[in-house]
């Protein structure tokens, strides 16, 4: 099946400084990636929408200078969290849909990155 | 605004034992999906199973089954013969059919399983 690569699966920073993690689609085209955001015991929240060659679409209260999304090419998304302080600690997940099977098909997601800011 | 809602913060079975967890959303789309994930302790999401709205026939894979009622908006997940492997927090999520439009998840129950 298909399958959505993130990296790194687990980062400790510094506060101040900033941390990038990637999603790659690794055997099919993902013209959209979704970011999503996951704190301890709770439930999957959407960040933003990467689409490739394009800007991201970021949710409400998403602050997109904060989180920077790029999506150069079909295959890959990266999120940057700039500056980071102790409250951006979190769990991250991108997920990805197939282009060429379609929009019926489920998305796959990355295995996740646990961030530790401290 | 499209919303999910899982009443059930934690359930428990018996091993071999059949579960049913709940799940009630809230659309006013006619077109759009249905699936259950499941998240292991390795946080990795795993499709369970999916649904597509304009299907009247109850989505079955293996063990887990679903009842999809949709006049009532309820899309609940049955594990029959329920394994320690299991065990997993279980996200039920929406997703409008029209676009490549992202998940909507609730809030999740907790499974344990009990040998």
């Amino acid at each position: 099946g298909a399958v959505v690569s993130q990296h790194p699966s687990r980062v400790i920073c510094k506060s101040g400084t900033s941390v990038k993690i990637e999603c790659r689609s690794l055997d099919f085209q993902a013209t959209t990636m979704f970011w999503y955001r996951q704190f301890p015991k709770q439930s999957l929240m959407l960040m933003a929408t990467s689409n490739e060659g394009s800007k991201a679409t970021y949710e409400q209260g998403v602050e997109k200078d904060k989180f920077l999304i790029n999506h150069a090419s079909l295959t890959l998304s990266t999120l940057t969290v700039t500056s980071a302080h102790p409250e951006d600690s979190s769990f991250y997940i991108c997920s990805a849909r197939d282009r060429v099977r379609g929009m019926n098909t489920e998305a796959f997601f990355g295995q996740g990155t646990r961030l530790t800011v401290v | 605004a499209q919303t999910v809602t899982q009443s059930q913060p934690e359930m428990s079975v018996q091993e071999a034992e059949t579960v049913t967890l709940s799940c009630t959303y809230d659309t006013s789309e006619s077109d759009y999906y249905l699936f259950w994930y499941k998240q292991p302790p390795s946080r990795q999401m795993i499709l369970v199973i999916r649904q597509e709205a304009y299907k009247q026939q109850n989505a079955t894979e293996n063990r887990f089954s679903v009842n999809f009622q949709k006049a009532a908006k309820s899309f609940s997940l049955k594990i029959s013969d329920s394994q320690l492997g299991d065990a997993a927090m279980y996200f039920c999520a929406y997703r409008r059919g029209s676009g490549n439009t992202p998940l909507v998840f609730g809030k999740g129950t907790r499974l344990s399983v009990i040998a």
